[in-house]
């Protein structure tokens, strides 16, 4: 597609439940990456996917986390029994891997809210 | 210390001013150094890259790197109330496979009419 696509724009769920949040990168680009914001704070990284190797989970808060990409384009987020402090906009971002390194294009992002 | 670091503003400018943003990074062998805009409930926007010592100009931004002293600015100039929005400076993290950035803080940008 021609921008990277998140879905749902919003989310409100129950403590305790279970959430799938979905990212479609941009059309050929092999990168993709999962960050999430609170109110007022900066970029947390969670997950990176390059290609085929194995993804970077180095930044995910719990095992509660969790995301794969399925067919190297679509991921989906999911997080188990939700917390309230989990309540963030959650950005996915993709970037080509070709020589030189041109920067990521991000979603316009999931806001999640547990109650 | 962070790995990149901004000052977090906020980094009042009158209209018309040029508004300066500065970053440091801390591993010397970052090459690729980015600038994103995010204005309040939206996501970033890229609006600068950078690769080499120096100054490279795309409009009213300018974006200035010296890789010997670790540091990466941001200038905007006749600063105009749209630019109103938090700055993220981005470097790329040398110790993660392919195009991983590290994020800084970010520095909220104020122009006053």
């Amino acid at each position: 597609g021609a921008g990277v696509s998140q879905s749902p724009s919003n989310k409100v769920t129950e403590k305790g439940k279970d959430v799938e949040l979905r990212c479609d990168p941009i059309s050929g680009h092999t990168a993709l990456y999962w960050y999430r914001q609170s109110l007022g704070q900066g970029l947390e990284f969670l997950i990176y996917f390059q290609g085929n190797s194995a993804p970077d989970k180095s930044g995910l808060p719990s095992d509660r986390f969790s995301a794969e990409r399925t067919g190297g384009s679509v991921s989906t987020l999911t997080i188990q029994r939700t917390q309230q402090e989990d309540s963030a906009v959650y950005l996915c971002a993709s970037s080509s891997t070709g020589l030189g390194n041109y920067g990521y294009t991000f979603g316009s992002g999931t806001r999640l809210t547990v109650v | 210390q962070k790995e990149v670091e901004q000052n977090s503003g906020p980094l009042s400018v009158p209209e018309g001013a040029i508004a300066s943003l500065n970053c440091t990074y801390s591993d010397r062998g970052s090459q690729s150094f980015f600038w994103y805009r995010q204005y309040s409930g939206k996501s970033p926007e890229l609006i600068m890259s950078i690769y080499s010592n120096g100054d490279k100009e795309d409009g009213r931004f300018t974006a200035q790197l010296n890789k010997a002293s670790q540091y990466v600015s941001l200038l905007i100039r006749d600063s105009q109330p749209s630019d109103s929005a938090t700055y993220l400076c981005a470097v790329n993290d040398v110790k993660a496979a392919g195009n991983k950035l590290t994020f800084g803080g970010g520095t909220r940008v104020l122009v006053k009419p």
